[in-house]
């Protein structure tokens, strides 16, 4: 059973840069066949893809977050990460770690409990 | 980008019901791309339906998806308690994904 943990801090301040780690379990990273994403959903609403990382290392990011985004990939440590530079407070966010079959389909299969990060000074 | 809208945005029904959720998107969507998810309270979304009508693995045969094009709908046959939720659509397109602003089914 494949599993996804979201680890990092609670509070960035404004104009910092956020900082988040994905620890896969169950599964390896680096066997390849998923894309490993990175969803946020902003208190009491819905859903926001910010992108993904294969285990090569090639990503995608979603367009309106393009200029800010770098996701990495660990994977002799199972892990892959987010940052986010210059956060205000419309990033304070639940953020979730989640994996999405590389063929089609492509659904998030799997997804870790998500993290809360507040922006605020 | 492909914007996608879910209709009611809240269900208010009672257990043994029938539920139907509608999920429109602004343009057409490959049905292998669609699918529907069920989110609870401080829990992650759990995947139910991909490629628009296949069940997830575990996931009860209450629960079924349909649709095409740009009109798609999620069928919870009866619900039972443990179904009252938000439910998102998503779909995949032009290598990225977007959700539906989700449907909230709640206890009448």
């Amino acid at each position: 059973q494949v599993q996804l943990q979201e680890s990092g801090p609670g509070l960035v301040k404004p104009s910092q840069t956020l900082s988040l780690t994905c620890t896969v379990s169950g599964g390896s990273i680096s066997s390849g066949g998923y894309y490993w994403s990175w969803i946020r959903q902003h208190p009491g609403k819905g859903l926001e893809w910010i992108g993904y990382i294969y285990y090569s290392g090639s990503t995608y990011y979603n367009p309106s977050l393009k200029s800010r985004v770098t996701i990495s990939v660990d994977t002799s440590k199972n892990q892959f990460s987010l940052k986010l530079s210059s956060v205000t407070a419309a990033d304070t966010a639940v953020y979730y770690c989640a994996r999405v079959r590389a063929t089609v389909p492509l659904y998030f299969d799997y997804w870790g409990q998500g993290t809360l990060v507040t922006v605020s000074s | 980008e492909i914007v996608l809208t879910q209709s009611p945005g809240t269900l208010s029904l009672s257990p043994g019901e029938r539920a139907t959720l509608s999920c429109r998107a602004s343009q057409s969507v490959s049905s292998s791309y669609l699918a529907w998810y069920q989110q609870k309270p401080g829990q992650a979304p759990r995947l139910l339906i991909y490629g628009a009508s296949s069940r997830a693995t575990g996931i009860p045969d209450r629960f079924s998806g349909s649709g095409s094009g740009t009109d798609f709908t999620l069928t919870i046959s009866r619900l039972e308690p443990e179904d009252f939720a938000v439910y998102y659509c998503q779909q995949y397109g032009s290598s990225s994904w977007t959700f539906g602003q989700g449907t909230k089914v709640e206890i009448k």
